[in-house]
């Protein structure tokens, strides 16, 4: 079974400064990581993920992840927050392998409040 | 705007009614997900299919069902609804090979 952790319901970050939403996974094989953020009555909209190769990976808007697989870890970053990300935003997971279970298990959600 | 069109926005029913959600994916995606969103429960993966069949079941109630039509389109069919049914309903697609999958604006469906 595969499993999504946001550990933080709410965080605060001042405007212009760094933003991080933390993510930890658990799935039986390598996975598939994605973000996405959830703006009032909106759909999720799609922001990054995470397939194969460097760690480090960029998306929409200017954030970015740090996959850890050591860790287990999918933190979302922004360098510098704007008050326009203040959003819900969920990490999600899917089994790399059988076709057939491509389905994506997500996190409860980080509501991400950018203070002006 | 993610190409995915989920129709209607808003949904006011009673309880004991049954309704019928709808989903268009993007063009010549063939796998469409159904995904509700509860404060409770958060995003529950409900069903999946891929091109008109039924490839994955998740936490979906047996008053619930769903089917994908060759035009690719699904229809998410809720019957003798509860008041816990009050929900958004999201509908998803994918390519044939694709990871991400893109969200519709989903179905906000009230029970009262």
């Amino acid at each position: 079974a595969q499993s999504v952790a946001q550990p933080e319901d709410q965080v605060n970050v001042a405007e212009g400064n760094p933003l991080t939403v933390k993510c930890t996974y658990s799935v039986s094989g390598n996975p598939y990581l994605f973000w996405y953020v959830q703006y009032p009555n909106r759909g999720l909209q799609f922001l990054l993920k995470y397939i194969t190769g460097d760690n480090l990976v960029k998306g929409s808007y200017g954030f970015e992840a740090e996959f850890n697989k050591s860790q287990t870890s999918f933190h979302l970053k922004k360098p510098s927050a704007l008050v326009s990300d203040s959003a819900l935003y969920f990490c999600a997971v899917r089994d790399r392998v059988n076709f057939g279970n491509e389905k994506l298990t997500f996190g409860t959600g980080t509501r991400l409040t950018i203070i002006p | 705007d993610s190409g995915v069109t989920q129709t209607p926005k808003h949904l006011i029913t009673a309880t004991g009614q049954r309704v019928t959600l709808r989903c268009s994916p993007r063009s010549g995606d063939l796998s469409v997900y159904w995904y509700q969103q509860s404060l409770d429960q958060g995003l529950q993966f409900l069903i999946h299919y891929y091109n008109g069949e039924e490839r994955a079941k998740g936490n979906i109630l047996e008053r619930f069902s769903a089917q994908q039509f060759p035009d690719l389109h699904s229809e998410l069919n809720l019957s003798s609804l509860e008041l816990g049914d009050s929900a958004l309903y999201f509908c998803a697609s994918s390519t044939h090979l694709g990871t991400e999958a893109f969200f519709g604006q989903g179905t906000r469906l009230t029970v009262v």
